[in-house]
């Protein structure tokens, strides 16, 4: 069965970055984008980017643009997406999810990323 | 790219339907048939329960369904149940390689 299994908790300073894994089991993990979405408290999802796992090829989202990168390991099967400059309206649940059909087919469990001093 | 417009709430007793819009535009909505609509439990992980407009994942009951004209998508719940509460989210294909999401609807089961 498909799963995509996400790194866990962080807690980051103001100015630090994060970078947070995806491992993905029960297809060919070459065949499908891995997009991130995150999820601020309380409010609605916001795509942050993809990655074509078989080629690398990124797409970002312009507000993430410059701060935002999303690589991959073939080898273990796993995306990463890592955001820097963080700042506290940054505190997050951040998704990975499998792209089909310009649909977001399955979903990681969430990675909650809190910023603060 | 701005967010999808989706009302903030929406109701129904059980058994009734319920439906509600997403508004886009030309360049997402209108543009491509791309829609896909998401439900997340408090806590949760959304899943998928429409995509290509109108297309069912399997194990998704048909209770769900899905529809679009010109730039405005709809979801619709019939025979609402208990477990349909939720908040549910619309996303489209925005063109240039972005996509984008809608801002949210909760559902209430009366």
């Amino acid at each position: 069965q498909v799963q995509l299994v996400q790194s866990g908790a962080e807690v980051r300073e103001p100015g630090a970055s994060m970078k947070v894994s995806c491992k993905a089991s029960g297809y060919t993990f070459t065949d499908y984008y891995i997009h991130w979405v995150r999820q601020a408290p309380g409010q609605g999802l916001e795509w942050m980017g993809r990655i074509y796992p078989n080629t690398a090829g990124t797409d970002y989202a312009q507000k993430f643009q410059g701060r935002v990168t999303v690589t991959r390991d073939t080898s273990i099967s796993t995306a990463y997406m890592e955001l820097n400059n963080l700042r506290p309206d940054d505190t997050a649940v951040y998704y990975c999810a499998r792209g089909h059909n310009y649909a977001y087919d399955y979903w990681g469990q969430g990675t909650l990323v809190t910023v603060s001093s | 790219q701005s967010a999808l417009t989706q009302p903030p709430s929406a109701s129904g007793s059980p058994g009734q339907s319920v439906t509600f819009s997403c508004t886009g535009t030309s360049s997402d909505i209108g543009g491509y048939n791309y829609v896909s609509w998401y439900q997340q439990h408090p806590g949760k992980a959304p899943k998928l329960m429409i995509y290509g407009v109108n297309k069912r994942p399997s194990g998704v009951p048909d209770r769900f369904s899905g529809s679009k004209s010109g730039s405005t998508a709809s979801l619709t719940v019939s025979g609402l149940q208990a477990e349909d509460e939720a908040d549910y989210y619309c996303a489209s294909y925005g063109g240039n390689n972005n996509y984008v999401f809608g801002t949210g609807t909760k559902v209430t089961v009366l």
